[in-house]
């Protein structure tokens, strides 16, 4: 079975951009979270999806956005880029909501310059 | 207001020998706990978890102990190999509220294990 496919692997984007990042989660797994990870602030949740819905929202700005399609794959979208949004963005995946394991992609590197 | 809270940044320990990596949490609404290892530029990959509906979960060699009342649990692998080493964030979910659906992490803790 597949695991947790990011695309892409590395972004490098100037300030004011936006950026769209891609996940697919595990073949049969429902919910999809998004998750930043930087020096100073560890991992944080970002949201997550479940049957195209977001379910669930951590505490980032508007500029923070997703969607889940029918087929359970995950798109998040940052706009007008900043430099403090240079992280490495993971998605996790889990069979269904609640309380079950979630698996991790390699996660999509953001640089912003 | 960190809920979940690692208190060692790093731990160091000889190939054979006992890990025991801490976590504190302060959110009475988590009750499931899961421990991730993970290496710089990748994601993280799921070890072992626990509800808290137990109090111990073994999977080989890592142990999840939970105490409940002392909202703490430790991840305990025997015996500690070197490609062990790397970073390990405990996290926790609940049931309830704005916990439902999401992980909350804490910030790590560097576990080197030295031939």
């Amino acid at each position: 079975k597949a695991g947790v496919t990011q695309t892409p692997r590395y972004l490098i984007k100037t300030r004011g951009q936006q950026v769209t990042l891609s996940c697919s989660p595990i073949s049969g797994h429902r919910s999809v979270s998004w998750y930043q990870q930087t020096p100073g602030q560890g991992l944080q949740f970002l949201f997550e999806y479940f049957s195209e819905t977001q379910r669930n929202k951590g505490n980032f700005p508007g500029r923070f956005s997703g969607r889940q399609f029918s087929n359970s794959r995950s798109e998040m979208n940052v706009s007008t880029l900043e430099l403090g949004d240079s992280a490495l963005y993971l998605c996790a995946s889990t069979q269904d909501r609640g309380n079950t394991e979630a698996f991790f992609g390699q996660g999509t590197r953001l640089t912003v310059v | 207001d960190q809920q979940v809270k690692q208190n060692s940044p790093s731990l160091s320990v000889q190939e054979g020998r006992i890990s025991i990596l801490n976590c504190d949490y302060t959110n009475s609404m988590f009750d499931y706990f899961l421990w991730y290892k993970k290496y710089p530029a990748e994601g993280p990959t799921f070890l072992i978890s626990i509800s808290s509906i137990k109090d111990k979960n073994e999977d080989g060699r890592f142990t999840v102990f939970l105490n409940k009342s002392a909202k703490h649990l430790s991840l305990h692998i025997v015996p500690s190999q070197p490609g062990d080493s790397a970073v390990y964030f405990c996290a926790a979910s609940g049931v309830g509220g704005t916990s439902y659906g999401k992980l909350t992490f804490g910030q790590g803790t560097i576990l080197t294990v030295h031939p």
